[in-house]
This record gives C-alpha cells, sequence and structure tokens, in this order.
C-alpha cells in the first residue's frame, strides 16, 4: 500500500517559470516529510526537508508547502533551471528519522 | 570525505541463487539503511542497522536480510532470487540514530537483474 503518492510521472516546465511538484499522502500521522533529487547514475541527494509543526519552508529556489489537511506536499522551485532537471522524490517518515516512506518519484525536465 | 560506496554496481543472477550487496557509509556515519526502487514504486525501506543492530525493517519477505559491521560497513543479502527481486538497490547512511532529523546521504546504487 503506497503511503506517499506523487501522481504526476513528469512534468516539463520552461527555463525561468516555477516548476511545482506534488506529494500526497495518506498517513496522517507522518511528522518530517523530505525532497530528494536524483540524477541518473547517481543516488537520490537532500534537497528540503520540512516538519508537520510548520507549513512552509524555503531555501533559495526551493520552498516545500505541507497543507496537513489536505494531506499534500508540493515543493516549488523558482525560477527552474535547466540543471534542475532530475527526478524528485518526496518522503515522510512517522517519529523515525531514519524509516522513510517515499513516493514513486516526478521526472522533472527544464527546457532551455 | 569520500561518500558512500556500493558494490558492485552491476549484477546479473539467475532465479534460486543468492547475491550479497556490499555498502561502505562516510565516515563517521553509523546508520546504514537500504532500499529497493523498481519503476513505478519509488523507494521502498528494506531495513536499518545502527551500531550492529538491526533497529529498523520494512515490509520484505525474510529472503531479504543484512548486517552491519563494527567499522559500520553494511552487507545486504537476498537469498533465492526471483525475477522480481530484479531492481536498484540503494544505501544510506546517517550521521545518528533516529532521533533528531538527520541528512541521509545515499550511495549510487547496485543494479541487480534476475534472469
Amino acid at each position: 500500500d503506497q503511503q506517499v503518492k506523487q501522481n504526476s510521472p513528469s512534468l516539463s516546465v520552461q527555463e525561468g517559470r516555477i516548476s511545482i511538484l506534488n506529494c500526497d499522502y495518506t498517513n496522517s500521522m507522518f511528522d518530517y516529510f523530505l525532497w530528494y533529487k536524483k540524477y541518473p547514475a547517481e543516488g537520490p541527494t537532500f534537497l528540503i526537508s520540512i516538519s508537520s509543526i510548520k507549513d512552509k519552508n524555503e531555501d533559495g529556489r526551493f520552498t516545500v508547502f505541507l497543507n496537513k489537511s489536505a494531506k499534500h506536499l508540493s515543493l516549488h522551485i523558482v525560477p527552474s533551471q535547466p540543471g534542475d532537471s532530475a527526478v524528485y522524490f518526496c518522503a515522510a517518515s512517522v517519529g523515525n528519522f531514519n524509516k522513510f516512506y517515499f513516493g514513486s518519484g516526478t521526472k522533472l525536465n527544464v527546457k532551455p | 570525505k569520500a561518500g558512500v560506496t556500493q558494490t558492485p554496481r552491476y549484477l546479473i543472477k539467475t532465479r534460486g541463487q543468492q547475491v550479497t550487496l556490499s555498502c561502505s557509509p562516510i565516515s563517521g556515519h553509523r546508520s546504514v539503511s537500504w532500499y529497493q526502487q523498481t519503476p513505478g514504486q519509488g523507494l521502498q525501506f528494506l531495513f536499518e542497522y545502527f551500531s550492529e543492530t538491526q533497529r529498523n525493517k520494512g515490509n520484505f519477505p525474510g529472503r531479504f536480510s543484512g548486517r552491519q559491521f563494527s567499522n559500520s560497513r553494511s552487507e545486504m543479502n537476498v537469498s533465492t532470487l526471483e525475477l522480481g527481486d530484479s531492481a536498484l538497490y540503494l544505501c544510506a547512511s546517517s550521521r545518528t540514530g533516529d532521533l533528531a532529523p538527520n541528512e541521509q546521504f545515499f550511495g549510487p546504487g547496485t543494479r541487480l537483474t534476475v534472469l
């Protein structure tokens, strides 16, 4: 049973525009969320995280929004750059920072 | 500082065989987690080792096992391989345990193909 879902397998965005990647979860007990970026032939790399006590966390061009009532998480990248083209995974945990449930990933393509 | 290394990078096995994958964490990291990545399924948590003890476990059958050595290096073993075990196996290390948020650093993975 997939507790974390990324319903868009792919997303294409023009360079300089905003990229919005979405993630939904079913377990209301999740209290810590992360986004990872993965390039081909490399392992995922940590991008940004958010605790359930917050509804927004920002780091440079990357902002994560958390809507607990909707059980929805989104990652905004502004402005998008060609180097952002990668697969993005969201992940969640329940009071345990080393056991994560991952979504299936969204492949972002930023066109020059 | 060297990153997480995994060996081998690619492996081809046949059904019924067993396989052992290795992961060397970043120096000083004591927690090692293993994930299976298959198309459309994302990363699925297998287990986590901390100080040579399995501390967390995912929902995988007993054919999947692991261990951690005193130097924090970890191995994962899959016995009686099935076609569905074909996947990218990723290991991730982190500095401490699960008491506080800490970043997990992933290795490049081992691509296992079962024929």
